[in-house]
């Protein structure tokens, strides 16, 4: 059965802190994606990686990195979090030519208090 | 920029009943993919539609595709509770990176 897994379901943390978040894939695939998911508003593209050590900004960067060292990991940096990073993110992973074909995580419920 | 809306943002119906979900998206594109996300849980793809005209049933489902209108329809049929869920509507761009709509959270009552 194929995963993506995300290390923690929930998460708090104080404003101003670095806060990462891990995202595991089993599937050897080469597409990797951050989302944010909050109501009314769907899911955004943070941030993609289309290979090992590649990265490309998505819909809204702003706040946020992402590391790509190994294939299968990908994960989202918030530098110093923010209030309004308080949401639930979403990793998922697609393969190198069916990039629409997401695969999604369970997510992580980011609070920032 | 290409935008994804979804009408409704709340749906609550009565099991047995029929409705249907809207996708409309601003500008062309021929790909068009539905979602479903339970509670708590990770999204599923539920329907590809890859041409104009393009239908796909599963169950009580069925999804279908108007490039021209720019328009997708996510048809629930004799609704049951099984089926409450949010559903997710998501355009493809010419970056291959889906662009997702807001969502219709479906709650079906018994």
């Amino acid at each position: 059965d194929v995963k993506v897994t995300q290390s923690s379901r929930y998460l708090v943390k104080r404003t101003g802190e670095k806060v990462f978040l891990e995202c595991v894939q089993d599937m050897d695939h080469e597409n990797m994606f951050w989302y944010r998911q909050d109501p009314g508003l769907g899911l955004r593209l943070i941030y993609f990686s289309y290979d090992v050590k590649m990265k490309e900004k998505g819909d809204i960067p702003e706040g946020y990195s992402v590391s790509r060292e190994k294939k299968e990991r990908f994960s989202l940096i918030l530098e110093s979090a923010s209030t309004n990073q308080t949401s639930m993110y979403l990793c998922a992973s697609s393969p190198q030519y069916q990039a629409e074909k997401l695969f999604f995580g369970s997510g992580t419920q980011l609070s920032v208090l | 920029e290409l935008k994804v809306e979804q009408n409704p943002l709340f749906l609550s119906m009565q099991e047995g009943k029929n409705y249907t979900i809207y996708c409309n998206y601003s500008t062309t594109s021929d790909r068009l993919y539905w979602y479903r996300q339970d509670p708590g849980k990770s999204l599923e793809s539920l329907f590809v539609l890859l041409s104009n005209g393009a239908v796909k049933q599963e169950g009580r489902l069925m999804a279908s595709l108007d490039t021209k209108a720019r328009l997708s329809t996510l048809h629930i049929t004799a609704a049951v509770h099984d089926l409450s869920a949010t559903y997710f509507c998501a355009v493809g761009r010419p970056t291959n990176k889906l662009i997702f709509g807001t969502g219709t959270l479906l709650a079906v009552q018994p």
